[in-house]
């Protein structure tokens, strides 16, 4: 089973900053990684898939990076509606894995 | 609107069983493989089941094989959680998620429902 671990388990950032999220494997399977962002009482929404590609209607201050074992998502610049908890899920093995999460708080 | 609307969560008592329904809507149901994915209270995310459109592949976790089945029903773009053997860590709020297969397994999830929450105490 590919584990994926998200450090930290939160980020306190201000409105206007850059955020960094990491999303760590256990083992390497190419860029078949997808980021997610769960706000409470709503749907979650698929950010990123394919490790980089920003999924439909999704602003571009999101981005995706990475590939192997070592992936991150980008907010280039924090508005008050993204802070939220953001998951990355893997679908390069079975079973279908997600991370632990990263809280992103306002400072 | 893509909509997805879960149905048939609650209370029951370990060993019980429970039947969980989504009902899609504003897409062409019979394209797309579902998935369900569950989160136990302050937990992340699991995905439990998952099916193609034709309804002709599935996938299960190793902690629901044997106790969950997912079936689906592309007349009434519906699909289904059968869950038996019910277990307190079972517990959770479960997701119907639309979902893109690819390969042999599933792939991501690019809709998501809000949710039905499964409480198994006695």
């Amino acid at each position: 089973e590919i584990v994926l671990t998200q450090p930290p388990g939160t980020l306190s950032l201000s409105p206007g900053e850059r955020a960094t999220l990491s999303c760590r494997a256990s083992q390497s399977f190419s860029n078949y990684l997808a980021w997610y962002q769960q706000k409470p009482g709503q749907a979650l929404r698929l950010l990123i898939y394919g490790a980089s590609s920003r999924a439909t209607g999704i602003p571009d201050r999101f981005s995706g990076s990475g590939s192997g074992t070592d992936f991150t998502l980008t907010i280039s610049r924090l508005e008050p509606e993204d802070f939220a908890v953001y998951y990355c899920q893997q679908y390069g093995g079975s079973p279908l894995t997600f991370g632990g999460g990263t809280k992103v708080e306002i400072k | 609107e893509v909509q997805l609307v879960e149905s048939g969560g609650g209370l029951v008592q370990p060993g019980g069983s429970l039947r969980l329904s989504c009902a899609a809507s504003g897409f062409i149901f019979n394209n797309h493989a579902m998935s369900w994915v569950r989160q136990a209270p302050g937990k992340g995310l699991e995905c439990v089941s998952a099916i193609t459109g034709s309804g002709g592949s599935t996938y299960d976790a190793d902690s629901v094989k044997g106790r969950f089945t997912i079936s689906r029903d592309n007349s009434k773009n519906t699909v289904y959680l059968q869950m038996n053997s019910l277990r307190a860590e079972d517990t959770a709020v479960y997701y119907c998620a639309r979902t893109t297969w690819a390969g042999q397994v599933p792939d991501f999830m690019d809709v998501w429902g809000k949710g039905t929450t499964v409480t198994v105490s006695s």
